[in-house]
């Protein structure tokens, strides 16, 4: 059974750094046609996807974000970390992480947490 | 970036109806579409990749269509489990992104 599941600040204050993690079960990190995303949704809003991490370690950001997110894998612990410097109120967002599949040239987001609420306010 | 529209935004519907979702992409996309449902307060769940192939699980009342630019989602007999906010999300080109949602309620 496939699960994920985020953990990590429910408020942090404008200017601080937002760590969240994803603890992932039923499937491996180091799955090769596999991955993790973190997308977030703005209370009322549409998703936003955030970035992704591969078993080989590759990484993509969000064009918009890129210069404030981090994203690394701890395979041992099957934990995906998602750091966001200089959180704003705009960041405010409940904050999914999700399984990447790929079938042929085809990927998707299959499997996803049940999301957390992150409040950015002082 | 490639952006995704949905049309409409909303619209009430009834069960046993047959409805239908627009989502029109900016540039063309192929078939590298997938939409995905999510009620309040859950996760978004995977409904149908590749603009038509339904995820294993779904029910087959729900079929995709289009490539390209254009594409649609249809419920062929809504039922009452299936009032909620539909995206549709591109991976046709980094960064993937998402539609802005179409929500179906009860009318």
């Amino acid at each position: 059974q496939v699960t994920l599941k985020e953990s990590g600040p429910v408020l942090v204050k404008p200017t601080e750094t937002l760590t969240l993690t994803c603890t992932v079960s039923g499937f491996s990190l180091s799955n090769a046609r596999m991955g993790v995303s973190w997308i977030r949704q703005p209370p009322g809003k549409a998703l936003e996807w955030l970035a992704h991490i591969f078993s080989n370690d590759e990484k993509s950001y969000s064009t918009s974000l890129k210069s404030r997110l981090t994203i690394s894998k701890d395979t041992s612990k099957s934990q995906v970390v998602l750091t966001m410097t200089n959180m704003d109120p705009v960041d405010t967002a409940t904050y999914y992480c999700a399984r990447i599949s790929f079938r042929g040239y085809d990927w998707f987001f299959d499997y996803w947490g049940q999301g957390t609420l992150v409040t950015v306010s002082s | 970036a490639i952006r995704m529209t949905q049309s409409p935004s909303s619209f009430s519907a009834s069960t046993g109806d047959r409805v239908t979702i627009t989502c029109r992409a900016s540039q063309g996309i192929s078939s590298y579409l997938a939409w995905y449902q999510q009620k309040p307060g859950k996760a978004p769940k995977l409904l149908i990749y590749a603009a038509s192939t339904l995820q294993s699980g779904v029910p087959s009342r729900f079929s995709g269509s289009g490539s390209g630019t254009d594409f649609t989602l249809t419920i062929s007999c809504l039922q009452s489990e299936d009032f909620a906010t539909y995206y549709c999300q591109q991976y046709y080109s980094y960064p993937p992104t998402f539609g802005p949602g179409t929500k179906v309620d009860i009318k």
